[in-house]
């Protein structure tokens, strides 16, 4: 089952900060996070291995909530580089590497 | 940097024709995946090899898909025959494998954008 994100959709203007979310009705047992430009493929932003751990890549960063089954992705005084779809991906298993992606978010960043 | 290779970039095709797709992964990475990724979703696992032995394909349509990574390294992804649903974007990634950490870090490559009239 796959997680789920929210908003489906966010529309910033640069320098404001936005949120997604990503949810599991199942054990978390790592997050990862990837984003996508139009016509590219997903590119690796972080992975968050145990629960309450936070990560950050340039300004974005991520928390992990093993109890709430559930991840956050932060964008921070967000650049016209962050627009694309933030995809996270979940592992079936413990020790897994088999991912179950979410629909995505779609983030746009106007001057 | 290494990049996972994939070609062809696009391929358009007829309903009922044989299609095929090429993956090159990061060198020394010995897990592959493919994924299928419909306009507007996440991607979608199809097959995942570890070296040269599948460890998942529950998802991939076995009655028209086959995927092969014969030595361990380069891999092909056949659909026999096409059908109208298989248009799509097909990735495929690779990791070094291993259980933990940045092991399971998955690079992508390009994709092939396939469209069946």
């Amino acid at each position: 089952q796959q997680p789920v994100q929210s908003p489906q959709a966010v529309i910033l203007r640069e320098g404001e900060d936005a949120v997604i979310n990503c949810s599991s009705s199942k054990a978390l047992y790592s997050v990862h996070w990837y984003r996508q430009k139009h016509g590219e493929a997903p590119v690796f932003l972080m992975i968050l291995l145990k629960g309450g751990e936070q990560k950050g890549h340039e300004k974005i960063s991520a928390s992990f909530n093993e109890k709430k089954q559930q991840s956050s992705l932060y964008l921070t005084a967000s650049q016209l580089s962050y627009s694309g779809t933030y995809f996270c991906g979940t592992p079936w298993k413990a020790a897994g590497n088999k991912l179950t992606f979410g629909g995505g978010t779609r983030v746009l960043v106007k001057p | 940097e290494a990049e996972v290779a994939q070609s062809p970039r696009y391929k358009i095709t007829e309903k009922s024709q044989a299609v095929a797709f090429w993956c090159d992964p990061i060198s020394g990475h010995a897990t592959l995946y493919w994924y299928r990724q419909i306009l507007g979703q996440g991607p979608e696992l199809l097959v995942q090899f570890q070296d040269e032995s599948v460890v998942d394909d529950s998802q991939l349509p076995k009655d028209r898909f086959s995927a092969e990574r014969l030595k361990g390294v380069d891999s092909t992804l056949k659909i026999q025959p096409a059908e109208l649903g298989d248009s799509a974007m097909y990735l495929c990634a690779s990791s070094l494998g291993g259980t933990s950490g940045r092991q399971h870090e998955q690079f992508f490559g390009p994709g092939t954008r396939l469209t069946v009239l």
